[in-house]
């Protein structure tokens, strides 16, 4: 069974731009969450999706936003970059969300650098 | 609200050595907690798991005990190698519906032959 995969692995933007962030979760799993990753903050829940709908937002700007399709894939959108969103954006998938023994599989990440 | 804390780092042993990276939480209810491990250039693997209170999570000669008492959830091992040389993230879930996993902030652990 293939992992969670994440496109693409490394981006380059800059301030002002806007990027997409696309994850793949593993086959059968309904369940996406994203979080970013720096050095000065460590790792931080950004948002999770399931079965298309939003369960659980963290605490970052309106400039962050996701999706997730009716193949359970997600996309996760930065708009108005700032130089502070450089980071590893890592997905995770899920396949019994809200169970005890669920487990996350986390994918490779997407590292970010905005100049 | 939820949070975790871990033992800063780095951390450099020699090979062999027995390991213990410590880790305290605070959270309502009854949270699972979580050992993820990340080497270099790559996502988070999950190590070990624990979700109640006297469970011990154990993998690959990891172990770690959910302390309710003390509120802790200690990684160790016996005798590490130098593939064990990675960042290792303590995180718990609160168990309220969710997958929002808070983490700790990662120690870094360096084996030396």
């Amino acid at each position: 069974k293939a992992g969670v995969t994440q496109t693409p692995r490394y981006l380059i933007k800059t301030r002002g731009q806007q990027v997409t962030l696309s994850c793949s979760p593993i086959s059968g799993h309904r369940s996406v969450s994203w979080y970013q990753q720096t050095p000065g903050q460590g790792l931080q829940f950004l948002f999770e999706y399931f079965s298309e709908t939003q369960r659980n937002k963290g605490n970052f700007p309106g400039r962050f936003s996701g999706r997730q399709f009716s193949n359970s894939r997600s996309e996760m959108n930065v708009s108005t970059l700032e130089l502070g969103d450089s980071a590893l954006y890592l997905c995770a998938s899920s396949a019994k969300p809200g169970q005890l023994n669920n487990e996350q599989f986390f994918g490779p990440g997407t590292r970010l650098t905005v100049l | 609200g939820n949070s975790v804390t871990q033992m800063e780092g780095p951390v450099t042993l020699s090979e062999e050595a027995f390991l213990t990276i410590n880790c305290t939480y605070t959270a309502t209810g009854y949270p699972s907690l979580f050992w993820y491990v990340q080497y270099p250039g790559e996502g988070l693997q999950l190590l070990l798991k624990a979700t109640k209170a006297d469970d011990k999570g154990s993998n690959k000669g990891f172990e770690a005990t959910y302390r309710k008492e003390t509120t802790s959830f200690h990684l160790e091992k016996g005798s590490v190698q130098v593939s064990d040389s990675a960042v290792y993230f303590c995180a718990l879930n609160s168990n309220f519906g969710n997958e929002k996993l808070t983490f700790g902030t990662g120690t870094r652990l360096t084996i030396i032959p």
